[in-house]
């Protein structure tokens, strides 16, 4: 069954890093771009980054570029997401998401995980 | 950027009829376009792609149809667990790969 399990989110300070993290299973990760979406609460949902199944291609949504890096480890068959600088604007839970066939950036996203909430308050 | 507007907000509707949700492209992305289902607390879910191709396992009383600027979610006849909400996707022209702000089906 294929699977992904985000963990790392919690509260921050307005200022402040976290980092999260994506566990993939049941696919071979290392041929799979995959993504992060997030949804603020009661809000819709807006696409955060993307990178290619080598590392090779990242790209970034404006409102985070130079504040959120997009990493992956395909030997611990893993997605992160690094967020430094937090604002209050990125509240949100966060979604790592699969492209849903390996190779080339087909960019619907088929799964998603379960998602991980950030919040970011003093 | 490409600007993706749903209509109508909220749909209303009782079980068992059917329901038809809008989604407008700012440009055009061709067929380039998804849709997904997001109930209270989960993750959102892939319906349609391709403007008109259902995902493994959804069922056919989802339909999409469009191409170009207009695109149509149909639920030919709801059912009690149809109740969410939905969201287009373009994925035509990126960065950015943009979201629509989604159409509520409720219960009437």
């Amino acid at each position: 069954e294929v699977q992904l399990v985000e963990s790392g989110g919690g509260l921050v300070k307005p200022g402040g890093s976290l980092r999260l993290s994506c566990a993939a299973s049941g696919f071979t990760f290392s041929s799979y771009n995959m993504n992060w979406v997030r949804q603020a609460p009661g809000k819709g949902l807006e696409w955060v980054s993307s990178i290619s199944s080598s590392s090779s291609y990242i790209y970034y949504a404006d409102s985070v570029k130079g504040r959120l890096t997009i990493s992956r480890d395909n030997a611990k068959n893993s997605l992160y997401l690094q967020m430094n600088s937090l604002r209050a604007e990125d509240t949100a839970v966060y979604y790592c998401a699969r492209d849903p066939s390996p190779g080339k950036y087909y960019n619907w996203f088929d799964p998603w995980g379960q998602g991980t909430l950030v919040t970011v308050s003093s | 950027e490409i600007v993706m507007t749903q209509s109508p907000a909220t749909l209303s509707v009782s079980p068992g009829e059917g329901a038809t949700l809008s989604c407008r492209a700012s440009q055009s992305v061709s067929s380039n376009l998804a849709w997904y289902q997001q109930k209270p607390g989960q993750a959102p879910r892939l319906l349609i792609y391709g403007a008109s191709i259902r995902a493994t396992g959804i069922p056919a009383r989802f339909s999409g149809s469009g191409s170009g600027t207009e695109f149509t979610l149909t639920i030919s006849i709801l059912q009690s667990e149809d109740f969410a909400v939905y969201y287009c996707q373009q994925y035509d022209n990126w960065p950015p790969l943009t979201f629509g702000g989604g159409t509520k089906v409720e219960i009437k």
